[in-house]
């Protein structure tokens, strides 16, 4: 059964560091979307991207924060200049249509 | 309170019983889905029940949807060690149909 990936599955970083997260979606899904996690809190919407560009995003996804779909297989999500409160675990996840979403096992960002 | 606010935040039961989570929320909604997370782990997509429908069933689990009351609830029949994880709901709501929104998590543990 296909799935989504991610790399790396943990990432350490220096405050301050650009940080690019890798997603490989399942290959004829149409949505995109990218979740995170805080440590022993729910999961928040980040953002949704659909026909090359962002269809959704939230409160949480400032200027900071960037996605892209270079080619026709990854999607990235892109963290400029990483703060502390970051540090989390990232999930990226994908669907056919707007539900039954498909997550990855996620990437673990550490901002020292 | 929060849409996707499950109920009890954490429960213990011996293996074999059955174990009821469940979960209200504010605003309508396309479908609810429920997810179980292992510790520091992806999200595993459970089951999904459309706002038409009222009850749906795959193996063990049991979920039924209440529209009226805005709540719905996750039975797990004969638990096993291998349940123990964090249960999630997530909705699809009708505004904003390409997010879901995650509540706090229930944290089953099964005790051998």
């Amino acid at each position: 059964e296909p799935e989504v990936t991610q790399t790396p599955s943990h990432q350490v970083t220096q405050m301050g560091q650009e940080v690019i997260l890798r997603c490989v979606p399942i290959s004829n899904h149409l949505y995109f979307y990218w979740y995170r996690q805080i440590l022993g809190q729910k999961v928040e919407f980040l953002v949704s991207f659909y026909n090359n560009e962002i269809s959704e995003k939230s409160e949480i996804f400032d200027d900071q924060f960037s996605v892209e779909r270079p080619d026709g297989s990854n999607f990235t999500l892109k963290i400029r200049s990483t703060k502390l409160e970051d540090s989390a675990m990232y999930f990226c996840a994908s669907s056919y249509q707007t539900y039954a979403t498909n997550f990855g096992p996620g990437t673990r960002l550490t901002v020292l | 309170s929060q849409q996707g606010e499950e109920d009890p935040q954490a429960l213990s039961i011996q293996e074999g019983e059955n174990a009821t989570m469940n979960c209200s929320y504010k605003t309508s909604i396309n479908n609810l889905q429920w997810y179980r997370q292992n510790s520091g782990r992806g999200l595993v997509h459970l089951i999904l029940i459309r706002s038409n429908e009222r009850e749906k069933h795959s193996g063990r689990l049991r979920v039924t949807l209440d529209t009226s009351k805005k709540s719905s609830s996750l039975l797990i029949t004969a638990s096993r060690a291998a349940d123990t994880a964090s249960y999630f709901c997530a909705t699809e709501q009708i505004q904003g149909a390409q997010k879901l929104v995650f509540g706090q998590g229930t944290r089953l543990t099964i005790n051998p």
